[in-house]
C-alpha cells in the first residue's frame, strides 16, 4: 500500500523561504496534497496537484512533483510567523476514492 | 469560510458513556465521508468511509461496534463512539469531497476533541 514520509521539523527566519519535503511509494497516485494544521485546529487544504502535472503555484505556495522519484515538496515565500505550524502531505490510499494516507507531518517553526 | 463542519468541537464525557459527532458539508453534496483519529502529536489515521444510504466501511483494526456511523443524507455523517473509554480519547476529523469541483478538493471539518474521564 501507499506510504508517505515527512522530515519532522523545519525552523526557518522570517522573511526567508521555506521548503517542506515529502516522498510518498505508490505511483499511481492521482492528487497529491497539502494540509495545514494549526494547534487544536482542523486540517486546511492549502494545495493539491495532479499527478500530470510537475509544479504548481498559487501565491506564495509552490508545489514541485517529480513523479520519477516519488518526491513532492511545498515552497512557502516569504515565510511570515503565522505560517508556524504542522504541515502534512497527504496521497490517496488507492485510486481516487477520496481516502487519504498522511505522512507523519512537518512542524515549521517560523523565528522573528 | 468552512466548507466541512463538525460539531461539537470539544466534548468531555464519562467512561461507559456514549458520545455523537456530526459532520456536515455546508456548500455541497457528499455521498462519501471520511473519518479520522488523530492521537497528539501524531498524523492522521483513517478510520472509515461513511457511504450515503448503506454501511460504511471501516479500515482493517476499528471496531465497527465501537465506533458507530451513519450517514443518514447527502449532508451529513455522524460518528458515535459508543460506551467511552478513556483510550478512545483524541480528536476526530471528518473530510468530504466536492466531487462536482473535481477530486482534488477534499476538505476537512475542525475537528472534534473527546476526553473521556
Amino acid at each position: 500500500g501507499e506510504d508517505v514520509e515527512q522530515s519532522l521539523f523545519l525552523s526557518v527566519r522570517e522573511g526567508d523561504s521555506s521548503v517542506i519535503n515529502c516522498t510518498y511509494t505508490d505511483s499511481s497516485s492521482t492528487y497529491l496534497y497539502w494540509y495545514k494544521q494549526e494547534p487544536g485546529a482542523g486540517l486546511q487544504l492549502l494545495t493539491y496537484i495532479f499527478s500530470n502535472m510537475d509544479m504548481k503555484q498559487d501565491q506564495r505556495l509552490t508545489v514541485l512533483l517529480n513523479k520519477k522519484d516519488k518526491h513532492l515538496s511545498l515552497r512557502i515565500a516569504d515565510t511570515q510567523t503565522g505560517d508556524s505550524a504542522i504541515y502534512f502531505c497527504a496521497a490517496p490510499f488507492s485510486g481516487n476514492t477520496g481516502k487519504l494516507i498522511f505522512g507523519q507531518g512537518t512542524t515549521l517553526q517560523v523565528k522573528p | 469560510g468552512a466548507v466541512v463542519s463538525q460539531h461539537p468541537s470539544r466534548v468531555i464525557c464519562k467512561s461507559g458513556t456514549s458520545v455523537k459527532i456530526e459532520c456536515r458539508s455546508l456548500d455541497f453534496q457528499a455521498t462519501t465521508m471520511f473519518w479520522y483519529r488523530q492521537f497528539p502529536k501524531q498524523s492522521l489515521m483513517l478510520m472509515a468511509t461513511s457511504n450515503e444510504g448503506s454501511k460504511a466501511t471501516y479500515e482493517q483494526g476499528v471496531e465497527k461496534d465501537k465506533f458507530l456511523i451513519n450517514h443518514a443524507s447527502l449532508t451529513l455523517s455522524t460518528l458515535t463512539v459508543t460506551s467511552a473509554h478513556p483510550e478512545d480519547s483524541s480528536f476526530y476529523i471528518c473530510s468530504a469531497r466536492d466531487q462536482l469541483k473535481g477530486a482534488g478538493e477534499l476538505f476537512f471539518g475542525e475537528g472534534s476533541r473527546l476526553t473521556v474521564l
